[in-house]
């Protein structure tokens, strides 16, 4: 089955610590893109990527890192530089078209905890 | 900038009502649109999309939305909503005058009562 995939569910993690966020997708889609969600909010962009190693910022980036070393995989660093980490990672992955994005696919989510 | 707007962060319907949520958009170009669903603790599910294709355009689950270039409006509606329906629903738009990105709408909470 195509699709895409988040690891892991939960996360917890102490203060000061970095950690990464696995995100993989089987679809053979070009693009790829972090977003941050918190409770009650809407989706706030990170991090994208049109093609394999090049990235850009999005919205909210500092105190995030990612790499694309891979089409299928687009892993997210929360680095102790970012301030409020705790909060629900989503992933997700689209073709790009030519007269914009087609729909994005969204992994299942990661829900981190930093204590 | 391109920008979306959801009027209601919270929409509530008896069950078996009909189910309105309202999206405008801001570009002046017609984009691409989009509503998606999210259920707690879970990631987004694409209703349905309009490429510039039929105005109106029917998704999964009974959903449809009608494109009108003229409001710069996409709404969602259901004829008859149900239990199970109760979740965030957002808007996004795919605006090519914005790159390569999609802007989402802050969402509206549909709750559905008995």
């Amino acid at each position: 089955d195509g699709g895409i995939t988040q690891s892991p569910k939960y996360l917890f993690r102490k203060e000061g610590q970095n950690v990464t966020l696995s995100c993989e997708q089987n679809l053979n889609h070009d693009a790829m893109y972090w977003y941050r969600q918190d409770p009650g909010q809407g989706l706030r962009l990170i991090y994208y990527s049109q093609i394999v190693n090049d990235f850009q910022k999005g919205d909210i980036a500092e105190g995030y890192s990612v790499s694309r070393e891979k089409k299928e995989s687009f892993p997210l660093t929360v680095t102790s530089a970012q301030k409020n980490p705790t909060a629900f990672y989503l992933c997700a992955s689209s073709y790009i078209l030519r007269g914009g994005l087609d729909e994005q696919y969204f992994g299942p989510g990661t829900r981190l905890t930093v204590t | 900038a391109q920008s979306v707007t959801q009027l209601g962060s919270h929409v509530s319907v008896s069950e078996g009502a009909l189910v309105l949520l309202r999206c405008n958009y801001s570009s002046s170009v017609p984009p691409y649109l989009f509503w998606y669903v999210q259920y707690p603790n879970q990631g987004l599910q694409l209703l349905l999309k309009y490429t510039s294709a039929a105005t109106l355009v029917k998704g999964i689950n009974g959903f449809e939305a009608e494109f009108k270039k003229s409001e710069t409006s996409f709404h969602l509606t259901k004829p008859s909503a149900h239990m199970s329906d109760a979740a965030e629903y957002f808007c996004a738009v795919s605006d090519p005058d914005y790159g390569q990105n999609f802007v989402f709408g802050p969402g509206t909470r549909l709750s559905v009562l008995p």
